[in-house]
């Protein structure tokens, strides 16, 4: 079983949708949590950290539930440059501390 | 600012070649870490080093797949007898130091072995 499990999609909303992904990760011991957003044929690039209270950084909110270990992403107002595949990673633990483990991603088109 | 650089850009490699990959980290970080992108996956972990010490390699598909930091900076990934399987993007990451820090990634190398 994979570390971090994501839906691929792919998701296809119109300008001003609200828009949200999910993930679930295997390591109860995990401490450290991201979203990473990559465009197409470029390198990941950090969108966010986080946090168990949940976080909003403008338009985006992220979201960790430890219990059911799971990370949620809601995009609102999508706008056509947010259109990207989303990377749900996180931290490893004790022996593999320090790597990222990365989901599949989920792919995101917003169309005009 | 300068971020992380990579080269080559692209490689094309016949099946049995060996292939060298460099990293430039960012100035003064201290870790940097190697991952193998498949076309429609995520990331997958290969190594990590913190200044020139090895501190993580078991995700090293296979003994063919080597790396080094001799002086703590650039960084070198070795193929050698390429496969078609190991045709793929190689990223390179930099960071700080240690767990939590944000990981700045290169825009990676495309390998094709034909």
């Amino acid at each position: 079983r994979k570390e971090v499990e994501q839906d691929p999609g792919p998701f296809n909303v119109p300008e001003g949708a609200t828009v949200a992904f999910n993930c679930t990760y295997s390591n109860s011991a995990s401490q450290s949590f991201f979203w990473y957003r990559q465009d197409c044929r470029k390198e990941p690039k950090l969108l966010m950290s986080v946090y168990s209270s949940g976080n909003e950084d403008g338009r985006f909110t992220a979201q960790l539930n430890r219990a059911s270990q799971y990370i949620s992403l809601l995009i609102r107002d999508s706008k056509l440059s947010d259109s990207a595949t989303y990377l749900c990673v996180v931290n490893g633990r004790g022996s593999t501390l320090g790597r990222l483990y990365f989901g599949r991603g989920t792919q995101l088109t917003v169309w005009p | 600012g300068a971020g992380v650089s990579q080269s080559p850009r692209y490689k094309v490699a016949k099946r049995g070649q060996d292939v060298a990959l460099r990293c430039d980290p960012i100035s003064g970080h201290v870790s940097l870490f190697w991952y193998q992108q498949a076309l429609g996956q995520g990331p997958e972990f290969l190594t990590y080093f913190q200044n020139e010490a090895q501190l993580d390699k078991s995700g090293l598909p296979s003994d063919r797949f080597f790396a080094e930091r001799p002086e703590g900076s650039v960084s070198t990934l070795k193929i050698q007898r390429t496969q078609q399987e190991d045709s793929a993007v190689y990223l390179c990451a930099s960071s700080l130091a240690g767990e939590g820090n944000e990981q700045f990634f290169g825009p990676g190398t495309r390998l094709t072995v034909l």
